[in-house]
C-alpha cells in the first residue's frame, strides 16, 4: 500500500518570505498522480497544484512550485511571496494512475502560519 | 458551479444514536466520494461511487455505517449507533471523472462530537 509522509506538522514564514514543505512517498508503482490540497480553518479543501510522475518538469502555479524527485519520492511544495492567505494546512496527497478510479492517499498535513 | 455541499455542518449527538450526513456533488459530477478525517490526521478514503452505484468501501467502514446515492446525485452517510470515536469530520467530495488526474472538489465537511 502507499503512503505518504510529511515530517513537519507545523511551519512558519514571514510574509513576503519563501516556505518550502517537505513530502515524502512510498510507492511500488511508476505511474501516479501527486497533490498538494490546502485546507484553511472551517474551510474546504481545494487543490493546489498537481504533478503527473510521467512529467520530468515540475508543476507551478503562480506563487507555488514543486520539487519532484521521483527517484527519491519526494515532492516538495515551495511558497513563493507568502500571504496572511497562504495560512492553512497543506496535505499532500498520491494517487495511483492504474485501476481507473483509486482513492487518494493524504499524508498528515503541515499547519503553515504567516508572519506579518 | 455551487461545489460541493454538505450538511449539517455541525453535529452533536450522544452515543448509541444513528446520526445521517447529506452530500450535493458538483452537479453532473458522476464520482462522489466519502472520506473521514480526525484531528490532526489527513483524510481518510472511507467509500465512492459511480453515480447510484458503490464501488469501493475501505476496511474503515464498519458495518455500522452505510452509504447511498439514489438516482446519482446526492449521496447520504448514515452512522448507525454512534460511539465516541466516530467523532471526526466527515468530508464528501466529488469528480467528473475517472482519469486520476481529474481534480477532486471537496466540500466543507461535516463535524460529528459523540457524547
Amino acid at each position: 500500500a502507499q503512503t505518504v509522509t510529511q515530517s513537519q506538522p507545523e511551519m512558519s514564514v514571514q510574509e513576503a518570505e519563501t516556505v518550502t514543505l517537505s513530502c515524502t512517498y512510498d510507492t511500488s508503482e511508476s505511474d501516479y498522480y501527486l497533490f498538494w490540497y490546502k485546507q484553511p480553518p472551517s474551510r474546504q479543501m481545494i487543490l493546489v497544484i498537481r504533478q503527473e510522475a510521467y512529467k520530468q518538469q515540475n508543476a507551478t502555479e503562480n506563487r507555488f512550485s514543486v520539487n519532484f524527485q521521483k527517484a527519491a519520492k519526494s515532492f516538495s511544495l515551495k511558497i513563493s511571496d507568502s500571504q496572511l492567505g497562504d495560512a492553512a494546512m497543506y496535505f499532500c496527497a498520491y494517487r495511483s494512475a492504474y485501476g481507473g478510479d483509486t482513492p487518494l492517499v493524504f499524508g498528515k498535513g503541515t499547519r503553515l502560519s504567516v508572519i506579518a | 458551479d455551487t461545489g460541493v455541499s454538505q450538511n449539517p455542518r455541525h453535529k452533536i449527538t450522544k452515543r448509541g444514536q444513528n446520526v445521517t450526513f447529506r452530500c450535493d456533488p458538483i452537479s453532473e459530477h458522476n464520482r462522489l466520494y466519502w472520506y473521514r478525517q480526525t484531528l490532526g490526521q489527513g483524510p481518510e478514503f472511507l467509500t465512492y461511487f459511480q453515480n447510484e452505484a458503490q464501488l469501493e468501501k475501505s476496511r474503515l467502514l464498519s458495518d455500522r455505517f452505510s452509504a447511498e446515492r439514489p438516482k446519482g446525485s446526492f449521496s447520504t452517510l448514515e452512522i448507525q449507533r454512534t460511539e465516541q470515536g466516530d467523532s471526526a469530520m466527515y468530508l464528501c467530495a466529488s469528480s467528473d471523472g475517472t482519469a486520476s488526474g481529474n481534480t477532486i472538489y471537496f466540500g466543507e465537511g461535516s463535524w460529528l462530537t459523540v457524547v
